[in-house]
């Protein structure tokens, strides 16, 4: 089954600190994966994908294929960075389609 | 250059109406996706066109949903009887052509609310 898995609801963190928001999933095929931000009412957006390994506003993400994961993380929390973070998985079937994990929403405290 | 848009952002009906939601692509997209996101939720899949024809439509709930593209642009999506576990955020995304590198565009959504 195509699923993706975020299992933190909610990650508040101080600001300056490490920030790692957990993706993972469940796939047969090659893995193409997304990491999109929803900020405060604004629409969602990509943030980085796997195959580009770019990083964006500080934050990175690698995949593991071992461990089926691609966590996002960032060495320093700002606060403007509180949001919600959504993985998605783009099905190659054609449609590339997204399966979404319930997304985590990332608190940055002052 | 213009984004997505959808409209109306917010909707409300009662129990059984009929309703359509509208959704403007990039410019140029010829693939377009509609999501559908539930209360803490992240967005599931509805249906895909790529042009006008409806290449994927494996994830329309159930025959009271139904979505057109009849020029390859504008899509409606089309909801009859609704009811009100059809009460969610749907969401249009667009992308152009290219496979699954060319990230999808997102739409800020409609709100649909159903007494």
């Amino acid at each position: 089954a195509q699923r993706v898995t975020q299992p933190e609801k909610l990650l508040s963190v101080f600001k300056g600190a490490p920030v790692e928001l957990k993706c993972n999933y469940s796939y047969s095929g090659s893995p193409e994966l997304f990491w999109y931000v929803q900020y405060s009412r604004q629409r969602l957006q990509l943030l980085l994908r796997h195959i580009s390994r770019e990083s964006i506003k500080g934050f990175t993400a690698d995949l593991n294929k071992g461990e089926t994961s691609f966590h996002l993380k960032k060495p320093f929390a700002q606060e403007e960075d509180s949001a919600m973070y959504y993985c998605a998985l783009s099905v190659a079937s054609g449609t590339y389609k997204y399966i979404f994990g319930t997304g985590t929403r990332l608190k940055v405290l002052a | 250059g213009a984004g997505v848009s959808q409209t109306p952002s917010n909707k409300v009906t009662e129990k059984g109406k009929y309703v359509e939601l509208r959704c403007d692509p990039i410019s140029g997209h010829t693939a377009l996706y509609w999501y559908r996101q539930s209360l803490g939720q992240g967005p599931e899949f509805l249906i895909y066109f790529q042009g006008t024809g409806a290449a994927d439509d494996s994830g329309l709930p159930n025959d009271r949903f139904f979505a057109v593209r009849p020029e390859g642009s504008v899509s409606t999506l089309k909801i009859q009887r609704t009811e009100r576990g059809d009460s969610a955020v749907y969401l249009c995304a667009s992308r152009s052509s290219g496979g699954a590198l060319y990230e999808q565009f997102f739409g800020p959504g409609t709100r649909l609310t159903v007494l």
